[in-house]
C-alpha cells in the first residue's frame, strides 16, 4: 500500500502559478498512476490528469489543458501539480490519488489534500 | 469527455432504509466505473471498482450493478456511518466524476 502526503496550503494572487506536491511511502513508486482530482467549495470533484510514475506520461483534462502540469521525481518519490494563470474559480482543495499501474480501476489512495485560495 | 449523471442530487432516509443511487453515462463505458464515499473535511474513500466489485473491508450492506450507460449503487440497510455524499467516477476514457449525492439523515 502507498501513502500520499501532500503539501501545505497556499494563497495565491490571480494570475500566478501553483504548484503542489504530492509524497509517495510505503510502496513502490514508480508502481504507480498518480491523478489529480480537485474540489472546489461545495462542488463536486473535478478530474484534472495524470501521470504514470514508471514512464512519466500523462493525460490531461481539456478543462485544464494549457494551464497545468503534471511532473514527477521518482528520487525523491514525488509527483506535482502545478496550475497557472489563477482565478479566483480555482480555490479548492486539490487532492493526489494513486492506483496501481497495473490495469484500470479507481482511485485507492489519497492524499490529504491542500487547499489553494487565489485571492487578490 | 464522457459526462457523468448522477441522481439524486440529494436522498433523506432514515438508518435502516434501502437507498439506491444512480449514475448514468454519456456514452458506453462497459463496467469501468467506481463508487467513492466522501465525508465533510476528508478525502473520498473507494466502496467499488469495475461497477460491482466491493473493495476489501467495505460493508456487505453496499452492492454495485450495472455496465453501459447506467449504473446504481445500493446499500441495503443504512446505517449511521452512511450518512455522507457519494460519487460515481468513470475511467474508461480520461476519468470523470458525477456531481454527487448527499446521503441525509430524515
Amino acid at each position: 500500500q502507498v501513502q500520499l502526503v501532500q503539501s501545505g496550503a497556499e494563497v495565491k494572487k490571480p494570475g500566478a502559478s501553483v504548484k503542489v506536491s504530492c509524497k509517495a511511502s510505503g510502496d513502490t513508486f514508480t508502481n504507480y498512476v498518480v491523478h489529480w482530482v480537485r474540489q472546489a467549495p461545495g462542488q463536486s470533484l473535478e478530474w484534472m490528469g495524470w501521470i504514470s510514475a514508471g514512464n512519466g506520461n500523462t493525460r490531461y483534462s481539456q478543462d485544464f489543458q494549457g494551464r497545468v502540469t503534471i511532473t514527477r521525481d521518482t528520487s525523491a518519490t514525488t509527483a506535482y501539480m502545478e496550475l497557472g494563470s489563477l482565478r479566483s474559480e480555482d480555490t479548492a482543495v486539490y487532492y493526489c490519488a494513486a492506483k496501481d499501474s497495473g490495469g484500470l480501476r479507481g482511485l485507492d489512495y489519497w492524499g490529504q489534500g491542500t487547499l489553494v485560495t487565489v485571492s487578490s | 469527455d464522457i459526462q457523468m449523471t448522477q441522481s439524486p442530487s440529494t436522498l433523506s432516509a432514515s438508518v435502516g432504509d434501502r437507498v439506491t443511487i444512480t449514475c448514468r453515462a454519456s456514452q458506453s463505458i462497459s463496467s469501468w466505473l467506481a463508487w467513492y464515499q466522501q465525508k465533510p473535511g476528508k478525502a473520498p474513500k473507494l466502496l467499488i471498482n469495475k461497477a460491482a466489485s466491493l473493495e476489501n473491508g467495505v460493508p456487505s450492506r453496499f452492492s454495485g450493478s450495472g455496465s453501459g450507460t447506467e449504473f446504481t449503487l445500493t446499500i441495503s440497510s443504512l446505517q449511521p456511518d452512511d450518512f455522507a455524499t457519494y460519487y460515481c467516477q468513470q475511467y474508461k476514457s480520461g476519468d470523470t466524476f458525477g456531481q454527487g449525492t448527499k446521503l441525509e439523515i430524515k
